[in-house]
């Protein structure tokens, strides 16, 4: 079975502090993903990576960055934390390919206070 | 991208099948139909995908008609732990790097009674 690891699943932060999520997977995919889930707006694509060292823009991309430095991981990085980002995140993995389903982690849920 | 409209709850009971249907008219000839499951304070599950007809796995069945405006799951003799956020989904290949751009709505509670 795809795993996909992420690193803290409850985490609290400061407005202002720099935050880094990670997310690794163990199954050599190419695609990795991150997304944040908020109510009522469903998952909301941030970044996008098809490779290592190669990223693209989601949805809403304005206030994060991502580094993926090697094939596993993908990290996702506020650069300065505000109350607006508190918010589940979740992390995905899949071969590449219009039709090969993302596997997801079990999510981070990080609360900027 | 294709809009999906499913129902926001339904309810059964153990023991039951349970089929939520999901609306997409706008569906566009390469687009693939993903269902997805998520539990509470967990990230989605993929259940299962179909482009026609009928797919069936260990798990569910997605009944796809021919004019493919519509979709079924299909999930035989609920229990409890089925209690669960179901997402229809309508696949967009996007060109670069290859992947499926997914766009999660509301989803549909179904909540299983003992």
């Amino acid at each position: 079975d795809v795993k996909v690891t992420q690193s803290s699943r409850y985490l609290v932060k400061r407005t202002g502090e720099k935050v880094f999520l990670e997310c690794v997977q163990d199954m050599d995919h190419e695609n990795m993903f991150w997304y944040r889930q908020d109510p009522g707006l469903g998952l909301r694509l941030i970044y996008f990576s098809y490779d290592v060292k190669m990223k693209e823009k989601g949805d809403i991309p304005e206030g994060y960055s991502v580094s993926r430095e090697k094939k596993e991981r993908f990290s996702l990085i506020l650069e300065s934390a505000s109350t607006n980002q508190t918010s589940m995140y979740l992390c995905a993995s899949s071969l590449p390919g219009g039709t090969q389903p993302q596997h997801f982690g079990d999510g981070t849920r990080l609360s900027i206070l | 991208l294709a809009k999906t409209t499913q129902p926001i709850s339904m309810d059964s009971y153990e023991g039951q099948e349970v089929n939520i249907t999901c609306s997409h008219n706008n569906i566009a000839t390469n687009d693939y139909i993903t269902w997805y499951q998520q539990f509470p304070s967990q990230g989605p599950r993929f259940i299962i995908q179909g482009y026609k007809t009928k797919v069936t796995n260990e798990v569910a069945s997605l009944f796809i008609p021919a004019d493919r405006k519509s979709s079924t799951l299909s999930l035989p003799r609920v229990s409890l732990s089925d209690t669960a956020v179901y997402y229809c989904l309508v696949g967009d290949r996007v060109r670069s790097g290859g992947y499926n751009k997914l766009i999660f709505g509301a989803g549909t509670r179904l909540a299983v009674h003992p």
